[in-house]
């Protein structure tokens, strides 16, 4: 099985601090992925990532960038955490071509609190 | 832009009741959809998924879904519900922008009382 491994299941940062959310999957996957999910309002897109070194935006990319210089690891850095970054954050990945999906791999997730 | 929408955000059932999420999303092109599951405490998982064919999709644990283009729908259904199924369900559909974006409704909340 695939596995979608998110270095930590909890963390909790004070404002103005950088913070680093790494994720590393298993599988040779080409596709990564990052959302954070809140109550209420599902799961939304940060960034993400197709290849190695390529990013794009997702629906709500403002405080956040990504880096991907490995296949295998997708981090997302919050440059500046701010309390309203208070949230769980998943990490995805999936393995097909451009024009079709076969669903994503979600790693256990990192709930983040910025206090 | 793509939209998913799921009516019902919470809903309240006793064991051995039939179930029906509903599901909506606004593409009127090729799609695929799915929906994923996720029991407390535990990561995301599929249960199910359409790319083509059948309409009439079966998935895991009992679950089906059956896509109804002309309505936009993919609604999930279980015959008899149990406690182990109380979880957070999410329909999801790809975008239209050629990647493999999935856009997600908002979820819905299931709490089977024994």
């Amino acid at each position: 099985d695939v596995k979608v491994t998110q270095s930590s299941r909890y963390l909790v940062k004070r404002t103005g601090e950088k913070v680093f959310l790494e994720c590393v999957q298993d599988m040779d996957h080409e596709n990564m992925f990052w959302y954070r999910q809140d109550p209420g309002l599902g799961l939304r897109l940060i960034y993400f990532s197709y290849d190695v070194k390529m990013k794009e935006k997702g629906d709500i990319p403002e405080g956040y960038s990504v880096s991907r210089e490995k296949k295998e690891r997708f981090s997302l850095i919050l440059e500046s955490a701010s309390t309203n970054q208070t949230s769980m954050y998943l990490c995805a990945s999936s393995l097909s071509g451009r024009d079709r999906t076969d669903g994503y791999t979600f790693g256990s997730g990192t709930r983040l609190t910025v206090v | 832009a793509q939209s998913v929408s799921q009516h019902n955000h919470h809903v309240i059932l006793s064991e051995a009741a039939s179930l029906e999420l509903g599901c909506n999303y606004s593409y009127g092109g090729t799609v695929n959809l799915f929906w994923y599951v996720q029991y407390p405490g535990q990561h995301l998982q599929l249960l199910l998924k359409y790319f083509s064919g059948d309409p009439l999709v079966k998935g895991i644990k009992g679950f089906e879904a059956e896509f109804i283009k002309s309505k936009f729908s993919f609604n999930l259904r279980k015959p008899s519900v149990q406690w182990s199924d109380t979880a957070e369900y999410f329909c999801a559909v790809t975008s239209n922008t050629g990647f493999q974006k999935l856009v997600f409704g908002t979820g819905t909340r299931l709490l089977v009382s024994p």
